[in-house]
């Protein structure tokens, strides 16, 4: 079973660009959560999606969000980027049991 | 609220144990174990359900005090391979929306 690949691996963007990130979860989970883990910061929560709702939303402004597709498949956007957003953003599947999260490897996004 | 966890960073030698805590200012429904490698993706331990038993595996278990709210995460023996960074992480929600704790920087040396 393959599991959750995110795209791409490593960015670089300047700051005020947006920027896209993507997430395939585990074949037949539905539930997708996105993270962003930074140094001082540990790892945060920003949203959940069920099959293609959000269901869930942490404490991040506006300029975060997210969108899933039918296919459970994930995409987080963020725009006019600021430096404090580099950081490692993680997303993790879970299946309809909700017994664990997987996670990707991460995409980390530098924004200079 | 993010769940405290502490130590922060610990450092033992190989064969040695350690108990790494996590607790929260708020009821606890599930408390989720995670372990971080450097440059890799954090991979789960074990999950501990409200009202359900304490788990483990052979040398690595946790028990989950639902009154104090906290969890205690127990490593036996310490291997070379359990360094990494330890997560503990709270929620109401199983593993759909998890609030993580700060970490605890475990090295392990030979």
């Amino acid at each position: 079973k393959a599991g959750v690949t995110q795209t791409p691996r490593y960015l670089i963007k300047t700051r005020g660009q947006q920027v896209t990130l993507s997430c395939s979860p585990i074949s037949g989970h539905r539930s997708v959560s996105w993270y962003q883990q930074t140094p001082g910061q540990g790892l945060q929560f920003l949203f959940e999606y069920f099959s293609e709702t959000q269901r869930n939303k942490g404490n991040f402004p506006g300029r975060f969000s997210g969108r899933q597709f039918s296919n459970s498949r994930s995409e987080m956007n963020v725009s006019t980027l600021e430096l404090g957003d580099s950081a490692l953003y993680l997303c993790a599947s879970t299946d309809l049991m909700n017994t664990e999260a997987f996670f990707g490897q991460g995409t980390r996004l530098t924004v200079v | 609220q993010q769940p405290v966890q502490s130590p922060q960073a610990v450092i033992l030698r190989e064969g040695e144990d350690a108990v790494i805590n996590c607790s929260s200012s708020k009821a606890l429904y599930s408390v989720h174990w995670y372990r971080q490698k450097h440059g890799e993706a954090p991979v789960f331990l074990m999950i501990l359900l409200k009202g359900g038993e304490q788990k483990g595996h052979e040398k690595i278990s946790a028990s989950f005090n639902e009154k104090k709210q906290q969890s205690s995460l127990y490593l036996t023996a310490s291997q070379l391979s359990y360094s990494g960074t330890y997560f503990c992480g709270t929620g109401i929600q199983g593993a759909q929306k998890l609030v993580f704790g700060q970490g605890t920087r475990l090295t392990i040396n030979p």
